[in-house]
């Protein structure tokens, strides 16, 4: 099946820093990519929309200024998160759909933590 | 507005049944998706209904009554390895996520 691979899965980064999010789809070309936000014992928060070659539409709450997105390839949408603060801290998700495949799959989820 | 409702929490036995139900008002809808999702990990798709009826995949089990707005899904012969959350989505545009049913599994 296909397989959505997401890198860090774990990184720690100091209040004020910026951090990026890479996330490939390894056997098939994803035109859009979702990003989700996933604090503890709760559900997956949509909070953007990742589009080939044109912008990112986010979700309603969600801060672009914050959280860029950038979808250069049909392979890669990457997250990044700036300035980050502690209330950033949190497991980040991406998913995509392969032509063909019934189910979205997700990558690995990254879990941040900011200091 | 979009609202997916599923029970916060269940509680079955090893060996037995048990059914998750999943409610949901959309403005759109394109399909039905249950994903199981265990601690500190990603969802692994379950199934997908975007018919009336039921889907049967081995243990799994997943019902859609596009006209109630209503899903299931069930989980035959539990194994302690189910426990885990189980998430509804619904797709429109997009898909979102129901907040998602812990289900503890006891010996």
């Amino acid at each position: 099946g296909a397989v959505v691979s997401q890198h860090p899965s774990r990184v720690i980064c100091k209040s004020g820093t910026s951090v990026k999010i890479e996330c490939r789809s390894l056997d098939f070309q994803a035109t859009t990519m979702f990003w989700y936000r996933q604090f503890p014992k709760q559900s997956l928060m949509l909070m953007a929309t990742s589009n080939e070659g044109s912008k990112a539409t986010y979700e309603q709450g969600v801060e672009k200024d914050k959280f860029l997105i950038n979808h250069a390839s049909l392979t890669l949408s990457t997250l990044t998160v700036t300035s980050a603060h502690p209330e950033d801290s949190s497991f980040y998700i991406c998913s995509a759909r392969a032509t063909g495949e019934t189910g979205y799959t997700f990558g690995s989820g990254t879990r941040l933590t900011v200091v | 507005g979009q609202n997916i409702d599923q029970p916060t929490e269940m509680t079955a036995t090893e060996g037995a049944i048990v059914q998750i139900n999943c409610t949901y008002q959309t403005s759109g809808f394109n399909g039905l998706f249950w994903y199981q999702q265990h601690a500190g990990e990603a969802p692994t798709f379950l199934s997908y209904n975007v018919l009336d009826g039921l889907e049967e995949k081995g243990r799994f089990s997943s019902f859609l009554s596009r006209s109630k707005g209503y899903s299931y899904l069930l989980l035959k012969e539990l194994q302690m390895k189910d426990s885990a959350s189980y998430l509804c989505a619904v797709r429109d545009d997009k898909i979102i996520f129901g907040k998602g049913t812990r289900l503890h599994i006891l010996p």
